[in-house]
């Protein structure tokens, strides 16, 4: 399989609770990327963190990247209806390839 | 800009036809992403290009599938014959040249073929 494995593939928290979804990876990276999909739309970027990078910010996102275990985590804290989506992982690879894992589903309720 | 610009957003064809998919990246963007996503294989890379050239056709399915870019501006999937099992959403993305860098996804064209 060209992807690699995020989990878990969903989960249901409530508004105001915090939501950390992890991916997993098999190969050598550039970087790592988060994207968000709404039902029925195209993907949207959300934070790229380099392969020399451990964590990064980006409002009430936070992205950590450990190489040596081949993983990275994304939390959303906060979290608002709203963020309701799909999200996914991506690897940059060699060439600017960039493979997608399966993705998390992500419900908030009001 | 008006992003990447994808047609038709809706394709219903009959098995054995020829499906022609069409892209228009971003205006300045050197890479270009063909994607197909299922519910049963996620989002899978078929093929990607880099100023016009194609760099990685791996994820191509079969001889069925061949993917074009003329120009800068322009990029085509075709399938021929398609077949059911061709139904799927299919995305383009592009982003601009380098190893760091974000795409940005078309609104994709979800495919039937019955």
């Amino acid at each position: 399989s060209q992807q690699g494995e995020e989990d878990p593939q969903a989960l249901s928290i409530q508004e105001g609770e915090n939501a950390t979804m992890n991916c997993s990876y098999k190969t050598s990276i550039n970087n790592l990327q988060w994207y968000r999909q709404n039902s029925g739309r195209g993907l949207v970027h959300l934070i790229l963190i380099r392969s020399n990078e451990r964590e990064k910010h980006s409002g009430r996102l936070r992205v950590t990247l450990d190489t040596s275990k081949k993983s990275s985590s994304l939390l959303i804290t906060a979290s608002r209806a709203a963020d309701t989506a799909s999200y996914f992982c991506a690897t940059g690879r060699q060439g600017g390839k960039l493979i997608f894992g399966q993705g998390t589903e992500l419900s908030v309720k009001p | 800009d008006a992003g990447v610009i994808q047609s038709p957003r809706h394709e219903v064809t009959e098995m054995g036809q020829e499906v022609t998919l069409r892209c228009k990246p971003i205006s300045g963007h050197n890479s270009l992403f063909w994607y197909r996503q299922t519910m049963m294989r996620g989002l899978e890379l078929l093929i990607y290009f880099n100023n016009n050239v194609p760099i990685d056709d791996s994820g191509m399915p079969e001889d069925r599938f061949s993917a074009k870019m003329p120009n800068a501006s322009f990029s085509t999937l075709k399938i021929q014959p398609s077949e059911p099992r061709d139904s799927a959403v299919y995305f383009c993305a592009s982003s601009t040249e380098g190893e760091n860098t974000e795409a940005f996804f078309g609104q994709g064209t979800r495919l039937t073929v019955v």
